[in-house]
């Protein structure tokens, strides 16, 4: 059984350019979160997807956006990127957000 | 605030030693849930308590929680190298759908 999967493993992108990272949960999961992790902390939450809609936002601005598909699968998008940007993207998935399994996550990386 | 705050932040104990970490908190929980890390990459599940419970073993994990002080502690026994890593507790809030990491603790294992 697969578990959380996530592309690309490591992207590189320059200041104002768009990115998009993807997601896909283990087996028998219908809920899909995002986290940004930058170095040195704890990972911060983004949103969460249920059903294919938005169930829930932290923080973040709206140049950070998402979608699920019918399959459960996500991605994360995130448009007009600053460094501030860079940082391990990590993505959970979850039966009804209890109990969290985490992807390897994505590194970004905005020069 | 809604995140957890370990203690402490870096610890360094040699081959069998006993390590222990704690998690400060000061919101209420549905339950809380500790995370490993290796080299900054995805997180690993280690253990859910929920707010009902005090104690909880796994392996070599135990993991207590205290609802009146807001706190909880992961020991881990009898270390192996293989042990270090970043340590999180992260904090599921009622209602809120999404996980509440700390800082975390830094964990070297001198072999």
């Amino acid at each position: 059984d697969a578990g959380v999967t996530q592309s690309p493993t490591h992207l590189i992108k320059t200041r104002g350019q768009q990115v998009t990272l993807r997601c896909s949960p283990k087996s028998g999961h219908d809920t899909v979160s995002w986290y940004q992790q930058a170095l040195g902390q704890g990972p911060q939450f983004i949103f969460q997807y249920y059903e294919e809609e938005e169930r829930q936002r932290g923080n973040f601005p709206d140049r950070f956006s998402g979608h699920q598909f019918p399959n459960y699968s996500s991605e994360l998008n995130v448009n007009a990127l600053l460094l501030g940007d860079s940082a391990l993207y990590l993505c959970a998935s979850s039966w009804r957000a209890y109990e969290q399994y985490f992807g390897p996550g994505t590194r970004l990386t905005v020069t | 605030s809604q995140q957890g705050e370990e203690d402490p932040q870096a610890l360094s104990i040699q081959e069998g030693e006993n390590a222990t970490m704690n998690c400060s908190y000061k919101t209420s929980i549905n339950n809380l849930q500790w995370y490993r890390q290796n080299s900054g990459r995805g997180l690993v599940h280690l253990i859910l308590i929920r707010s009902n419970e005090r104690e909880k073993h796994s392996g070599r994990l135990r993991v207590t929680l205290d609802t009146s002080k807001k706190s909880s502690s992961l020991l881990i026994t009898a270390s192996r190298a293989a042990d270090t890593a970043s340590y999180f507790c992260a904090l599921y809030q009622t209602g809120a759908n999404n996980l509440f990491f700390g800082t975390g603790t830094r964990l070297t294992v001198i072999p």
